[in-house]
């Protein structure tokens, strides 16, 4: 069964460090993994998606993953934090043949610190 | 122009009443989904619609019924509404089926059960 883990419930990082989500996924055949973000009182934002190609994908606000195959691992990175980036981020994979059936992680809490 | 709406924002009601959560999208998406968010965050599919037919249909109580009158719209209604029903709804369309498709989300319905 498709299933994703992000192992850190809370990440804190200082304002202008790099920061980085952590997520593992285990599926069968090959993986469409995606990672969104959500603000306080707000639904989930697309930030990026993984199908096929190049391992580093680039998303938006900056924000980019590293798909690594051996590991299962798509962490989320950005180089430079910014306090606005504190929110909750849930990396998910697709689920089934017809591509539509999200499962999601529990979310990681990222807190950027002035 | 909100991309996708849902209605209403807050919805408190008692045990046993039956409610409804109303979708709307206006990015011409074919397919449209319901998901559960519960008090840890944990976010899961409940339904999904792709013009109108239902596609997914996760192990949801028969409590709960969606119903598409349009491509455009899929509201949601329950019945008999528990305690344990508690939690933010949230309604969610992309771009047809196609694995990789980002689901673009409305701000959430949040539900409280007294």
């Amino acid at each position: 069964a498709q299933s994703v883990a992000q192992p850190e419930d809370q990440v804190n990082v200082a304002e202008g460090n790099p920061l980085t989500v952590k997520c593992t996924y285990s599926v069968s055949g090959n993986p469409y993994l995606f990672w969104y973000v959500q603000y306080p009182n707000r639904g989930l934002q697309f930030l990026l998606k993984y199908i096929t190609g190049d391992n580093l994908v680039k998303g938006s606000y900056g924000f980019e993953a590293e798909f690594n195959k051996s590991q299962t691992s798509f962490h989320l990175k950005k180089p430079s934090a910014l306090v606005s980036d504190s929110a909750l981020y849930f990396c998910a994979v697709i689920r089934g043949n017809y591509g539509q059936n999200f499962v999601f992680g529990p979310g990681t809490r990222l807190s950027v610190l002035p | 122009d909100t991309a996708v709406s849902q209605t209403p924002k807050y919805l408190v009601t008692q045990m046993g009443n039956d409610k409804s959560i109303k979708c709307e999208q206006n990015l011409g998406h074919d397919t449209m989904y319901w998901y559960k968010q519960d008090s840890k965050k944990f976010l899961k599919i409940m339904f999904s619609y792709n013009n109108k037919e239902l596609i997914i249909n996760e192990t949801v109580p028969n409590r709960f019924s969606p119903k598409s009158p349009d491509k455009a719209h899929l509201n949601l209604h329950i019945n008999s509404l528990e305690l344990g029903d508690s939690a933010v709804y949230f309604c969610a369309s992309s771009r047809g089926q196609g694995a990789g498709q980002p689901q673009h989300f409305g701000d959430g319905t949040r539900l409280s059960i007294l």
